[in-house]
């Protein structure tokens, strides 16, 4: 079975400051991994995704996520936040071989940007 | 493509009512997927569809809730009877068939009074 845990549940940051919303994993095999954003009344939009290759991913709006196997981590990262990143972020996993497209979704983590 | 549809986007209903919930998939997604989201619980996954057959309903509640789709374009999920508890937003998600990416439909806020 996958778990996902998102370290942080409010991470409160000024505008034009970098970001790290951070996303750990557990799995026995081989993961997808995605990142997903909820605007406030939204449903969830794909961030970016890491499926195979390169293991720093980048996504929209500026955001990239690095993969790391050995500490089975997936934090997601942006150099510098606007007001409009203000939103909850959602790190989720799907196992292989046999991709079901069933996700396993953290319990989010809320982006406050401050002015 | 206008992504996943789902109606009603509010419901409001006493308790004891019966509640039907609908979602179109994108058109040519394969697989789908109802979610309820609250503060408490965060997102959970209820049940997901594969070519119109359902694959894992472990994760509805009770017997209360049940879902069906009778063809690829079309999904329902029922609560009856309703509970208050039951208010969430649910959302319905698509997926083509690699199953690498889900899309989301806007929800339904569900109140039940």
């Amino acid at each position: 079975a996958q778990s996902v845990t998102q370290l942080d549940s409010q991470v409160p940051v000024f505008e034009e400051a970098p970001v790290e919303l951070r996303c750990n994993y557990s799995s026995s095999v081989s993961v997808y991994l995605f990142w997903y954003v909820q605007y406030p009344n939204q449903g969830l939009q794909l961030l970016l995704k890491y499926l195979s290759g390169s293991t720093l991913v980048k996504g929209i709006n500026g955001f990239e996520a690095e993969f790391n196997k050995s500490q089975t981590s997936f934090h997601l990262r942006k150099p510098s936040v606007h007001i409009s990143d203000t939103a909850e972020y959602f790190c989720a996993v799907s196992a292989l071989p046999s991709n079901t497209g069933k996700l396993i979704f953290g319990q989010g983590t809320t982006l406050q940007v401050k002015p | 493509d206008a992504g996943v549809i789902q109606s009603p986007r509010h419901e409001v209903t006493e308790m004891g009512q019966e509640v039907t919930l609908r979602c179109k998939p994108i058109s040519g997604h394969d697989y789908l997927f109802w979610y309820r989201q609250t503060m408490m619980r965060g997102l959970e996954l209820l049940i997901y569809f594969n070519n119109n057959v359902p694959i894992d309903d472990s994760g509805m509640p009770e017997d209360r809730f049940s879902a069906k789709m009778p063809n690829a374009s079309f999904s329902t999920l029922k609560i009856q009877p309703s509970e208050p508890r039951d208010s969430a937003v649910y959302f319905c998600a698509s997926s083509p068939p690699d199953g690498n990416e889900q899309f989301f439909g806007p929800g339904t806020r569900l109140t039940v009074l």
